[in-house]
């Protein structure tokens, strides 16, 4: 089947402007994540979601970034008042812990740039 | 808050040469997992390790989990230009969030 689809592929956005990313998971994968890669570096989580339950938000970085899951299927991760150093790759993976699976598929990812 | 530490950052190597990358934690790990990025790509899941002492093959590539389950090793054997990217290191917690290394960048000079 299809595997994780993230979009856009690339964003241009002003200092200051809002900006929403979108991950579509793999079908039937309760788990989400969202992930950051800055140029050159590691992945630094942000935030996780498993089926109905609340999501685990702790490593969202300030109170602009946001994200939402509707239906328990796609993603939207929203950065406000965008700034320089938000400037990075948006990774969103997704996992079936029903199966007991332990790997994460991760999406081509969203490189976001601001200007 | 839990992290691992992967070194070296960056190899570079002659094609044919080995390389090594390592993983390290302060704390006692569960699991640990290695992925694959190549440039531009996404990164993709290697191999799971979970006992003290594991050691898992696959090709050229031999894992390790240590014994105290606080580090855990890549080795690659005789290396090719298509084992160029980045390779990490990564654990999963008993939130199920999952925590990756630093990463270690591979370039392989044919």
């Amino acid at each position: 089947g299809a595997g994780v689809s993230q979009s856009p592929s690339n964003k241009v956005t002003e200092k200051g402007k809002d900006v929403e990313l979108r991950c579509d998971p793999i079908s039937g994968h309760t788990a989400l994540y969202w992930y950051r890669q800055s140029l050159g570096q590691g992945l630094e989580f942000l935030i996780y979601f498993q089926g109905n339950s609340a999501p685990d938000k702790s490593g969202l970085p300030s109170d602009r970034f946001s994200a939402e899951r509707t239906g328990g299927s796609v993603s939207t991760l929203t950065i406000q008042r965008t700034q320089q150093e938000d400037s990075a790759v948006y990774l969103c993976a997704s996992r079936n812990p029903d199966r007991g699976a332990v790997t994460l598929h991760f999406g081509n990812g969203t490189r976001l740039t601001v200007t | 808050g839990q992290q691992v530490m992967q070194i070296p950052q960056y190899q570079h190597v002659q094609e044919g040469e080995d390389f090594t990358t390592y993983c390290n934690s302060s704390t006692t790990l569960s699991n640990i997992q290695w992925y694959k990025q190549r440039p531009g790509g996404h990164p993709v899941f290697l191999i799971q390790l979970v006992k003290s002492g594991e050691v898992k093959k696959q090709k050229r590539l031999t894992f390790q989990f240590g014994e105290a389950k606080k580090n855990s090793s890549l080795h690659i054997t005789a290396t090719q230009t298509t084992d160029v990217g980045t390779y990490f290191c990564a654990f999963r917690n008993t939130g199920n969030q999952f925590y990756f290394g630093t990463g270690t960048s591979l370039t392989v000079i044919p």
